[in-house]
């Protein structure tokens, strides 16, 4: 089944506590994104990926980091959370003719 | 500045009648537009598609309309089920670039009763 996993779905922290949401995909996407998505905003860029090695900044990067070792993962990185990037993260990935498929999204309180 | 806007937060219509969702654009680069669905605890989901050459798309119950001139489009549900009860978020995107971006709306409740 295609699809793309993220974990954790939910995750509690603290200020400062660096963590990492995994994303994964099985359909040997190219393109890569995460969004995140706040209460009367929509959904926003934070990074993208075209490709291995090849990474680069959306709408809103500030305070995230983002890696792409191989094809299939990209993980978004917060080195140090702060409590305005309470949130809700979709990772995406896609094709040059084939639409985004979302993660199920993870839900992340910095407190 | 806003460059996808959906101007109904939510809708709500009987079973069986149709549902119509709304989407306004500013940005006259975007030649791609997407409609996704999403339900509580899920991602969205791809729905429909519609390029800027054509003027309507249709797949099953669901059917987009775009007017290039007036920089709108409308996703149609018809019959409206009780299954399609969720968000809707418009999006559009430039094709051809480096960067497959999807701008989003803030998405509409669609509440289908029974």
């Amino acid at each position: 089944e295609a699809q793309v996993t993220q974990n954790p779905r939910y995750l509690i922290t603290v200020t400062g506590k660096k963590l990492t949401v995994t994303c994964s995909q099985n359909m040997n996407h190219e393109y890569m994104s995460w969004y995140r998505q706040d209460p009367g905003l929509g959904l926003r860029q934070i990074y993208y990926s075209m490709n291995v090695e090849v990474t680069d900044k959306g709408d809103v990067p500030e305070g995230y980091k983002v890696s792409r070792k191989e094809k299939r993962n990209f993980p978004l990185i917060l080195e140090s959370p702060s409590p305005n990037q309470t949130s809700l993260y979709f990772c995406a990935s896609g094709g040059l003719n084939s639409p985004l498929h979302f993660g199920n999204g993870t839900r992340l309180t910095v407190t | 500045d806003q460059q996808v806007k959906q101007n109904s937060p939510s809708l709500s219509v009987q079973e069986g009648r149709i549902s119509i969702l709304n989407c306004d654009y500013t940005n006259s680069m975007f030649d791609y537009f997407l409609w996704y669905k999403k339900y509580p605890a899920e991602g969205p989901t791809f729905l429909i598609s519609i390029s800027s050459i054509k003027d309507k798309n249709e797949d099953g119950r669901f059917t987009v309309f775009l007017n290039k001139s007036a920089k709108h489009l409308s996703l149609h549900i018809v019959p409206s089920q009780p299954g399609d009860s969720a968000v809707y978020f418009c999006a559009a995107m430039v094709r051809g670039g480096s960067n497959y971006k999807l701008t989003f709306g803030k998405g509409t409740l669609l509440t289908v009763n029974p």
